[in-house]
């Protein structure tokens, strides 16, 4: 059963607008983490943020915050004042607890146009 | 500060020939190893996830195999390779399993 879903997968944005990228998850475990990386063109993965399924406030680090929705099951990640150099592959993805393996969604293609 | 190494970064292979892909990392102890492959246009699917020294959990069955020889050591190795077996690949390293796991640069693998 799929567990993350991220149903953008294109996003085209203009430079210094604020850009929204949608992820819905499934799980039953009352437990776990929800991450965001960043795929450039040239394949490193790049960690953005994390949050956790009990932290209280929503995660934030520079440019980048979570929007974390528990009752809907959505971490959104919210990309403020977008640069040129965030176009890439956004990635969500969510490990239970005690789980090792994080379950990546399909992928948002974001561009920032100039 | 850690750093994660991953080589070779591009490799052309046979079919039927062997692999071995290498990770290292360096700047931490013990850490949690990964082997990722990403197929194009798609999000990762764990292989192989190490704990320790000589300890490897499989999560897909396939053509290939994981060592561990040394602490900060991962390899990702095939006897024989298949036309399947194309991807990007990518080694993985975090601290504790709870935490943010980090990447490598990743192998681009093309099977002829």
């Amino acid at each position: 059963a799929q567990k993350i879903t991220q149903t953008q997968p294109g996003m085209f944005v203009q430079e210094k607008e604020a850009v929204t990228l949608d992820c819905t998850y499934d799980t039953s475990d009352p437990s776990y983490g929800l991450f965001w990386y960043k795929q450039p063109s040239s394949g490193e993965m790049i960690f953005l943020i994390y949050q956790g399924s009990y932290d209280q406030q929503n995660a934030t680090e520079g440019r980048y915050s979570l929007n974390f929705q528990k009752a809907r099951k959505s971490a959104n990640l919210v990309i403020s004042a977008s640069q040129l150099g965030d176009s890439a592959m956004y990635f969500c993805a969510m490990r239970e607890r005690g789980a090792q393996k994080l379950v990546f969604g399909q992928g948002t293609r974001l561009t920032i146009n100039p | 500060s850690q750093t994660i190494h991953q080589w070779p970064a591009t490799l052309v292979q046979p079919v039927g020939s062997p692999l071995s892909l290498e990770c290292t990392v360096e700047g931490t102890s013990n850490p949690n190893l990964y082997w990722y492959r990403q197929a194009a246009g798609r999000g990762l699917q764990l292989l192989f996830y190490s704990i320790g020294i000589d300890q490897i959990s499989s999560e897909v069955p396939q053509n290939l195999s994981a060592s561990r020889p040394q602490d900060r050591q991962f390899i990702l190795s095939s006897k024989k390779l298949l036309l399947s077996d194309s991807g990007f690949y990518l080694c993985a390293w975090s601290i504790r399993t709870d935490q943010p796991q980090h990447f490598g640069d990743g192998t681009r693998l093309s099977i002829l």
